[in-house]
C-alpha cells in the first residue's frame, strides 16, 4: 500500500518566493496533519484537516502561511512570501481519525530558503 | 489539557546494553498512547500503541513498552541495543477529540556508543 507521499522531497528557493508543498494522503483516511521540525523548536502541528474541513490552524506561525484541502487525495501547503526564518522540514500525516489509531508520516519536504 | 512529557532529552547507551526510555502523560480517561521513532533524514514511523488490554505491547524492531496508569508513564524498552537504534524517539497520546490529532512529547535523542 502507498503510504503518505509529499512533493517535493527537496526545494531551495530565495527569500519572497512562494512556496507550495504538496500531499497526498493515505486513501480511506479521514484526517491530514502539517507539521514542521526545526532543531529550534522541534516538531510543531500546524494545521490539521478533518474531512477536508480545516479544524484547527491555530499552530500556523502567520498570515504567509496558507493550507488547503480541496479533496479527500490532496492537501497543499503554501507559503507566500517565504522568509530563510521559514527553513525546515515540513511533514504531512494521515489517519483514520479515530483516537486510538495511529497517524502515518510521510518522509517529508525539507524547505531551504535563501 | 493533555500534554506528554519526555524527561530525557538525549541519551547515550553502549552497544548491547538495555535501554528505557521514559514518557509520562497527562489525560484524564484511559489513555491511547504511541511511540514513534525518527532515523536521521526519515519520517516518524509508528514502534508500537497501546489503547487497552494487556499493559505490556510489543512493537517493531524488538522493542516494547509497558503501561502504568498509576504512574501515569509509557516507558519504551529494548533488552540490547544496535547502533542501527540511534534515532530520535517520540511518545504521544491520542487526543479526546475525534480527529486523530496526537499531543507530542519534546523528543528524546538516543545515541549507541560502539
Amino acid at each position: 500500500d502507498a503510504g503518505v507521499i509529499q512533493s517535493p522531497r527537496h526545494e531551495v528557493t530565495e527569500m519572497g518566493q512562494e512556496v507550495t508543498l504538496r500531499c497526498k494522503p493515505i486513501s480511506g483516511h479521514n484526517s491530514l496533519f502539517w507539521y514542521r521540525q526545526t532543531m529550534m523548536r522541534g516538531l510543531e502541528l500546524l494545521i490539521y484537516f478533518n474531512n477536508n474541513v480545516p479544524i484547527d490552524d491555530s499552530g500556523m506561525p502567520e498570515d504567509r502561511f496558507s493550507a488547503k484541502m480541496p479533496n479527500a487525495s490532496f492537501s497543499t501547503l503554501k507559503i507566500q512570501p517565504s522568509e530563510p526564518r521559514d527553513s525546515a522540514v515540513y511533514f504531512c500525516a494521515s489517519s483514520t481519525g479515530t483516537p486510538n489509531q495511529p497517524q502515518h508520516f510521510g518522509d517529508g519536504t525539507r524547505l531551504s530558503i535563501l | 489539557a493533555q500534554s506528554v512529557t519526555q524527561p530525557d532529552i538525549h541519551i547515550t547507551v553502549s552497544e548491547g546494553a538495555s535501554l528505557e526510555l521514559r514518557c509520562n502523560y497527562s489525560y484524564g480517561a484511559t489513555p491511547y498512547l504511541f511511540w514513534y521513532v525518527q532515523s536521521p533524514g526519515q519520517g516518524l514511523q509508528l514502534l508500537l500503541k497501546y489503547f487497552s488490554g494487556d499493559t505490556l505491547v510489543q512493537g517493531i524492531k524488538g522493542f516494547e513498552a509497558e503501561f502504568k496508569r498509576s504512574q501515569s508513564s509509557f516507558n519504551l524498552r529494548k533488552p540490547s541495543v544496535h547502533w542501527s537504534d540511534a534515532a530520535e524517539y517520540f511518545c504521544a497520546v491520542g487526543h479526546s477529540g475525534n480527529t486523530g490529532k496526537l499531543i507530542f512529547g519534546q523528543g528524546t535523542t538516543l545515541q549507541v556508543k560502539p
